[in-house]
């Protein structure tokens, strides 16, 4: 079964940083694009991120460059969202998404909450 | 950045109607359009992917049509499970974009 499990939401500051991983089974991970959505409390979703297979292209929507990176450990089936900087407006959940079907976002985790707060 | 419109925000139908959803795109995205079904608390799911493909086990009752900068999905007859919010979504250039959501709800 391909599934995907994020981890590593919680509670920080403005200012602060945390860092999102994401564990993959059950597919060939290291084949794959994959990609990072989230979606604000009541809101809809937006696309933040994506990393090619070998981690050699990256992605990102203009809101969170330079302060977000993406990356992956293709050895580890993990894809990871290091976040610097955050801002109230980054608070959302944090989808974990694989990108195996003609680039769409064809498998989504359970997502975790990051929640930006003094 | 391409901008995705949907419309109606909100449809209203019964179990057994015709649901017919609308994205429209700031400019073409070919057909490079997908939609996803949204229940609370859940996270989305693919339905549709470039424009008009059903994903996997995702039942016939669903169809997408359109390309370049019009697209509509259909459900032929509303089941119960079907009522949800759905998004168009595009992957013609980045940043990938999502419409702001339909929701579905029963009348």
């Amino acid at each position: 079964e391909v599934q995907l499990v994020e981890s590593g939401g919680g509670l920080v500051q403005p200012g602060g940083s945390l860092r999102l991983s994401c564990a993959a089974s059950g597919f060939s991970f290291s084949a794959y694009w994959m990609g990072w959505v989230r979606q604000a409390p009541g809101k809809g979703l937006e696309w933040v991120a994506n990393i090619n297979d070998d981690g050699s292209e990256k992605y990102y929507v203009d809101s969170v460059k330079g302060r977000f990176t993406i990356s992956r450990d293709n050895a580890e089936n993990s894809l990871y969202l290091q976040m610097n900087s955050l801002r109230a407006e980054d608070a959302a959940v944090y989808y974990c998404v694989s990108l195996m079907l003609m680039m769409f976002a064809d498998v989504w985790g359970q997502g975790t909450t990051v929640t930006v707060s003094s | 950045e391409i901008v995705l419109t949907q419309s109606p925000a909100t449809l209203s139908l019964s179990p057994g109607e015709r649901a017919t959803l609308s994205c429209r795109a700031s400019q073409s995205v070919r057909s490079y359009l997908a939609w996803y079904q949204q229940k609370p608390g859940q996270a989305p799911r693919l339905l549709i992917y470039d424009a008009s493909n059903r994903a996997n086990g995702i039942p016939a009752r669903f169809s997408g049509s359109g390309s370049g900068t019009d697209f509509t999905l259909t459900i032929s007859s509303l089941e119960p499970e079907d009522f949800a919010v759905y998004y168009c979504q595009q992957r013609g250039s980045w940043p990938r974009t999502f419409g702001q959501g339909t929701k579905l709800e029963i009348k």
